[in-house]
């Protein structure tokens, strides 16, 4: 069964704190890798699309990898502004349409 | 803005009765997707749509809910005869159809669904 699963669950910063998030996938066949960040009682907001492994995307203080097993989503300096909730989602070949996301890791910056 | 809005954002309701949620995706995309959220949790896929057709649903999608989308524009999901264990929040989702990998999906902001 296609499954996402991210850890930490929760995370707490000091701004300025470097530190990664991850996310690990078992897909039949990626399609694609999506990050999303997702604030209190909003939609999620789309962040990066990584399509095979060894595939970089960077804004600002995020950057986002890839490989065959896990993605992983690198916060650099974070700011109290990134405190969010940051979700992974994994296309697979067995839908065309549908992707599965994880719970997602609640980040906090503390100033 | 142009993205993807949904109406209501916020709906109260007793058990037993139906609601109605509404919708309209990013206007060049064709493709759009019903999620249901629930606290501490990732959006669940429900329901998707091309154009005007239904293509895919969830097992999650029981008998009581339905959705459409009849001219390939916006669409409406339905609840009927709610029960508690239907509120979370409902996403919304459009996107571009593309060849070859998953494209990406475009969110709006949710309607909250309280279950009284």
């Amino acid at each position: 069964e296609d499954q996402v699963t991210q850890s930490p669950e929760a995370l707490r910063l000091q701004e300025g704190e470097s530190s990664s998030l991850n996310c690990s996938y078992t897909v039949s066949g990626l399609r694609g890798l999506f990050w999303y960040r997702q604030d209190p009682g909003k939609g999620p907001e789309f962040l990066f699309t990584l399509y095979s492994a060894g595939e970089e995307k960077e804004k600002e203080r995020l950057k986002a990898t890839l490989t065959k097993k896990e993605s992983f989503l690198h916060i650099t300096a974070p700011k109290p502004e990134d405190s969010a909730t940051y979700l992974c989602a994994a296309g697979a070949y067995s839908s065309a349409s549908k992707i599965i996301f994880g719970s997602g890791t609640r980040l906090s910056i503390r100033p | 803005d142009t993205g993807v809005s949904q109406d209501p954002r916020h709906k109260i309701t007793k058990r037993g009765q139906n609601v109605t949620f509404r919708c309209d995706p990013i206007s060049e995309h064709n493709r759009l997707y019903w999620y249901r959220q629930t606290l501490g949790q990732g959006p669940e896929f429900l329901t998707y749509f091309q154009n005007e057709a239904q293509l895919e649903k969830s097992r999650l999608l029981s008998d009581r809910f339905s959705a459409e989308r009849p001219k390939g524009s916006f669409s409406t999901l339905e609840i009927q005869r709610t029960e508690q264990g239907d509120s979370a929040m409902y996403l919304c989702a459009s996107s571009a159809s593309t060849s070859g990998g998953a494209e990406t999906q475009y969110f709006g902001p949710g309607t909250r669904l309280l279950v009284l």
